[in-house]
């Protein structure tokens, strides 16, 4: 079975730029968590989409957005973005209440 | 909130000493434990888990049990290897609300030869 995708893998932008980050699910699952992990720290949860609806919501500006498509992919959008949004960002998918499989993160630099 | 406590590293050990990180939590409620690794370079693996009181979860030679009475789920293994160089993440999941993931900070442990 394919796992957790996602692109790009590296990226580097500047102050108040805008980003998207992509996710796609593992085969039939149909949640699909973010989270940022800053550098030597634990990964904090953004947001989840269950069935293409928002299922919750961590501690994150609304400059944090997300979607989430019918085939379950997803993505994660970062408006006016901050010199502390350089992160690694990890997607997570799931099905249902099953344990959450990760893929290896987007690495976001922002100069 | 609901929040994980992990023992600070890094934690350096030869190969087959035997490993223990501490984790302990607090939640309102009962949560899910887990143990997640991440390799350098790579996302978070589920090591193991366990979703109530007593439980052991074990996988690869990793265990930990669900101790309600202490809040914890400390990881151990007899005979560490090289290869188990690595962090160590210990999480939470509640299973009222969205089914987010509450992560400790992380212990990095490396196997010296």
């Amino acid at each position: 079975e394919t796992g957790v995708t996602q692109s790009p893998t590296h990226l580097i932008k500047t102050r108040g730029q805008q980003v998207t980050l992509r996710c796609s699910s593992q085969s039939g699952h149909n949640t699909v968590s973010w989270y940022q992990q800053a550098l030597g720290q634990g990964p904090q949860f953004i947001f989840q989409y269950y069935r293409e609806e928002e299922n919750g919501r961590g501690n994150f500006p609304p400059r944090f957005s997300g979607l989430q498509f019918p085939n379950y992919s997803s993505e994660l959008n970062v408006n006016a973005l901050e010199l502390d949004d350089s992160a690694l960002y990890l997607c997570a998918s799931s099905l249902d209440q099953q344990p959450q499989h990760f893929g290896d993160g987007t690495r976001l630099s922002i100069l | 909130g609901d929040s994980v406590t992990q023992m600070e590293g890094p934690v350096t050990l030869s190969e087959e000493a035997f490993l223990t990180i501490n984790c302990t939590y607090t939640a309102t409620g009962y949560p899910s434990l887990f143990w997640y690794v991440q390799y350098p370079g790579e996302g978070l693996q589920l090591l193991l888990k366990a979703t109530k009181a007593d439980d052991k979860g074990s996988n690869k030679g990793f265990e930990a049990t669900y101790r309600k009475e202490t809040t914890s789920f400390h990881l151990e293994k007899g005979s560490v290897q090289v290869s188990d160089s690595a962090v160590y993440f210990c999480a939470l999941r509640m299973s009222q609300g969205a089914q987010k993931l509450v992560f400790g900070q992380g212990t990095r442990l490396t196997i010296n030869p």
